[in-house]
Formats: C-alpha cells, sequence, structure tokens
C-alpha cells in the first residue's frame, strides 16, 4: 500500500526558505506525477505544482517565482523549496501521488511562518 | 486564473439526498476538466472520492456519485450516513495541466 510522508520543519522564519521531502514507501516512484498542495483556512486547498520522476516540473503560476521542485528516484523522495515566505504560506502542506484515478494524500504537515 | 466555485455549507437529513456542486468562471465544466471530489474529515487529510468525472475510488461507498449537470460537476449523495459528514472539495484541470480547487462544501448530516 503506497503511503508518503512529509518531513521538514514546522516552523520558518518570514523571508527564509520553506523546505520539505515527502518519502515515498510501498510503490514505485516512477511513473507517476508528485505534486505538492497546501491548505489554509483562509484559502482552502491550493496546489503547488507538480514534478514528474523525470524531473519535470509544472507549478502554479502564482508561486511559481518563489518554487523549486526536485526528485531523487533512488532514495524514493521529491522534495518542495518554497523561498521568501511570509506569514501567508503558513499551511497545511501536503505531498500527493497524482495519477489517473486522482490523489493519493500524504498525511500532511503544518508548517508556521514566524517573524 | 479561473475560479472554482463551490456551496459553503449544505445539510443533509440522514438517509437524504443532497447534491454537491463545482463551477468554473470560465464557462461550462466539462468532462476536459477531469472533475475530482475529496471527502476530508476533521483532523486528516483529504481522500479522493471521485476522479474523471465519474468514477469512484475503491474505498468509496456507493451510495456517492459524480455527474455533469447544468455545465458544472455533480456530486450526490444518496441516502446519506451520519460518517458521510464531512469537508468535501473539488478540483477541475485548466489549460498548462494545472488544477483548480474549489472552497469547499461543508456537509453536515442532522
Amino acid at each position: 500500500q503506497l503511503q508518503l510522508q512529509e518531513s521538514g520543519p514546522g516552523r520558518v522564519k518570514a523571508s527564509e526558505t520553506l523546505s520539505l521531502t515527502c518519502t515515498v514507501s510501498g510503490g514505485s516512484i516512477s511513473p507517476y506525477y508528485w505534486s505538492w498542495i497546501r491548505q489554509t483556512p483562509g484559502k482552502g486547498l491550493e496546489w503547488i505544482g507538480y514534478i514528474y520522476y523525470t524531473g519535470i516540473t509544472n507549478y502554479n503560476p502564482s508561486l511559481k517565482t518563489r518554487v523549486t521542485m526536485s526528485v531523487d528516484t533512488s532514495k524514493k523522495q521529491f522534495s518542495l523549496a518554497l523561498h521568501s515566505v511570509t506569514a501567508s504560506d503558513t499551511a497545511v502542506y501536503y505531498c500527493a501521488r497524482d495519477s489517473s484515478e486522482g490523489y493519493i494524500w500524504g498525511q500532511g504537515t503544518l508548517v508556521t511562518v514566524s517573524s | 486564473q479561473a475560479v472554482v466555485t463551490q456551496e459553503p455549507s449544505l445539510t443533509v437529513s440522514p438517509g437524504g439526498t443532497v447534491t454537491l456542486t463545482c463551477d468554473s468562471s470560465t464557462g461550462p465544466v466539462t468532462s476536459a476538466h477531469y472533475p475530482r471530489w475529496f471527502q476530508q474529515k476533521p483532523g486528516q487529510a483529504p481522500r479522493t472520492l471521485i476522479y474523471d468525472t465519474n468514477n469512484k475510488q475503491s474505498w468509496a461507498p456507493a451510495r456517492f456519485s459524480g455527474s455533469l449537470l447544468g455545465g458544472k460537476a455533480v456530486l450526490a449523495l444518496s441516502g446519506a450516513q451520519a460518517e458521510d459528514e464531512a469537508d468535501y472539495y473539488c478540483s477541475l484541470l485548466y489549460s498548462g495541466g494545472r488544477p483548480v480547487f474549489g472552497g469547499g462544501t461543508k456537509l453536515t448530516v442532522l
């Protein structure tokens, strides 16, 4: 059974970089798309972007200038870096596998941006 | 960027029927938007309930169904049970392969 687990700091200072990693277990990292989605009380669910196992990326235009995603197939991990964060980036961040049958979600991790 | 609109909240009686809708600011929702529906219970991650308009995930009860109606994606629940009380989100796929989520519907079974 596929499982995804987010990891990374739960608190990041404003203007710094939020970095998260998602570890995939119970399944292969190829040939799938791997997404990051966040959830805030005010804005609901927001798609951040995805990375294909080959490294091809597609980002939300509203976040594109601040987002970098990467994948390490040997470790079955993919990562998110969100640069120059502000308080509005405080959210629960989910990693997910995207396929034709929808998302399989990780449990999510709360990241708080502090001043 | 497109805006996807859902009812903020709905209430259904136990055993009753309710429909949740998912509307697009860019025009009618079609199968080309690959509508998806997600269920989220408090403290849990969302789960995919419906994909590609009307395909159910294996865990999804038969009382849920998805369709297109009147230019919107629709999630119907027939025979609501207490365990169906949750937040429901839809997503639509737009050009460039970028999905947009709706704001979610809080469904109360009462």
